[in-house]
């Protein structure tokens, strides 16, 4: 089974700073799709960043970037140039790629950050 | 109406009532789920609909009850539910399978309470 850990159960950075939320997971498959998600005080979830474990490169979206370490299943996320309405819970989540069970997300406990004035 | 929409987004019930959380989606997507958010737990996966047939079923207990009579909604039946029930429901759709690297769409959440 699948797992995924987010260890800092909160965290604060300054507006305009750079802050790096953590993320393990544990799996044996080879192929697979990890994602963050974002989860505003009393608003919907929506889709920070994917990432495909097969391809190298790192993700980015704007002031979003992720660290993806394979080896070490790893996937980190860098958030640059905080911002206030980054403010929110983040989720990594974990799917194999197209398998059995290729609906489920295995999501982590989530990282609840605040951007300081 | 854009996204996806839940009703209501809030509600309270004894546990002998009855009572059903809709989801509407205008996306045009193909796959509808349920999920259970509470308190320090990583959202936990209930229904998952495609094509309108229930293709996931996380061993949830049967006081929970799911319907999707067409592509655009999703119903989940609640039906004497226990205080541990209590928790942030929310609804979410995709075009495809989150395993072929397709985002889910979340609604807003029914905050439910049971009394």
């Amino acid at each position: 089974a699948q797992t995924v850990t987010q260890s800092q159960p909160e965290m604060s950075v300054q507006e305009a700073e750079t802050v790096t939320l953590s993320c393990t997971y544990d799996t044996s498959e080879s192929n697979y799709y990890l994602f963050w998600y974002k989860q505003p005080p009393s608003r919907q979830m929506i889709l920070v960043i994917r990432q495909e474990a097969y391809k190298q490169q790192n993700a980015t979206e704007n002031r979003f970037s992720v660290n993806f370490q394979k080896a070490a299943k790893s996937f980190s996320l860098k958030i640059s140039d905080s911002q206030l309405g980054d403010t929110a819970m983040y989720f990594c989540a974990f799917i194999p790629y197209s398998g059995a069970g290729s609906y489920q997300l295995t999501f982590g406990k989530g990282t609840k950050l605040s951007v300081i004035p | 109406e854009t996204g996806v929409t839940q009703t209501p987004r809030h509600l309270v019930m004894g546990m002998t009532n009855k009572k059903s959380l809709k989801c509407e989606q205008h996306l045009g997507h193909n796959a509808m789920y349920w999920y259970k958010q509470s308190a320090k737990k990583p959202l936990e996966l209930m229904f998952v609909y495609s094509l309108e047939e229930r293709v996931e079923n996380n061993s949830v207990p049967s006081r929970f009850s799911p319907e999707c009579p067409n592509s655009s909604h999703l119903f989940l039946h609640l039906h004497t539910l226990q205080p541990e029930d209590s928790a942030l429901y929310l609804c979410a759709s995709s075009q495809d399978r989150a395993g072929v690297g397709d985002e889910q769409f979340f609604g807003p959440g029914t905050r439910l309470t049971v009394l």
